[in-house]
């Protein structure tokens, strides 16, 4: 079945570091999403990547999706301890299956101030 | 609050106990999505429903697991007979799924389950 990868695992950064997690799929996605997780919390919705080389920005967050559409990258720059959590990606294959998300591990981000 | 609700947070369970949560999405959003959590993995898709159908089970979703959602509004996940192994935590997610794919999922809370 689908696989989604990612790394590190884990990134401890001083605050003002930038920070990039990086994401692989075994398959060919239709789309990838990025979510952030809380300690204690739930998945948040980020941003949505469709098309192949797609590159958006959020502030000092920066999303691209791969040419082949299986790989994708976050990148925050200028890291705070705002920016602490999980973030996970998350791919979606399509077919008949349109909401079927599969997530990655997720990358763990702490920021020492 | 028109976000996700998920009822109850959290659930102590004897092994062998049944349990039952709840999850109440988003008003006009038509699918609901069950993922399960474990500590230090992402969510794992389980089924999920547009309206009232239920359209795909994960296979990990064993016989002692039904989901339902009779009106195409709540639903519920039953877990029967507990293990140990379905601690976890179980999230439920709704879309307003219109047949493409760039809808948005909105994470309810998450229902926390011990078994003991």
């Amino acid at each position: 079945g689908q696989q989604v990868m990612q790394i590190p695992q884990y990134q401890h950064v001083q605050e003002g570091e930038d920070f990039t997690t990086y994401c692989n799929s075994s398959t060919t996605l239709s789309n990838i999403q990025w979510y952030k997780q809380r300690p204690g919390g739930h998945p948040v919705f980020l941003i949505q990547l469709v098309k192949s080389g797609e590159v958006k920005k959020q502030k000092r967050l920066t999303f691209q999706f791969g040419e082949a559409k299986k790989n994708s990258s976050l990148h925050i720059t200028a890291t705070q301890t705002t920016d602490v959590g999980t973030y996970f990606c998350a791919g979606l294959t399509g077919g008949t299956s349109y909401g079927k998300l599969t997530f990655g591990q997720g990358t763990i981000l702490t920021v020492h101030p | 609050d028109t976000g996700v609700s998920q009822d109850p947070r959290h659930k102590i369970t004897k092994r062998g106990q049944n349990v039952t949560f709840r999850c109440d999405p988003i008003s006009e959003h038509n699918r609901l999505y069950w993922y399960r959590q474990t500590l230090g993995q992402g969510p794992e898709f389980l089924t999920y429903f547009q309206n009232e159908a239920q359209l795909e089970k994960s296979r990990l979703l064993s016989d002692r697991f039904s989901a339902e959602r009779p009106k195409g509004s709540f639903s519920t996940l039953e877990i029967q007979r507990t293990e140990q192994g379905d601690s976890a935590m179980y999230l439920c997610a709704s879309s307003l799924g219109q047949g493409t794919y760039q809808e948005t999922q909105y994470f309810g809370p998450g229902t926390r389950l011990l078994v003991l």
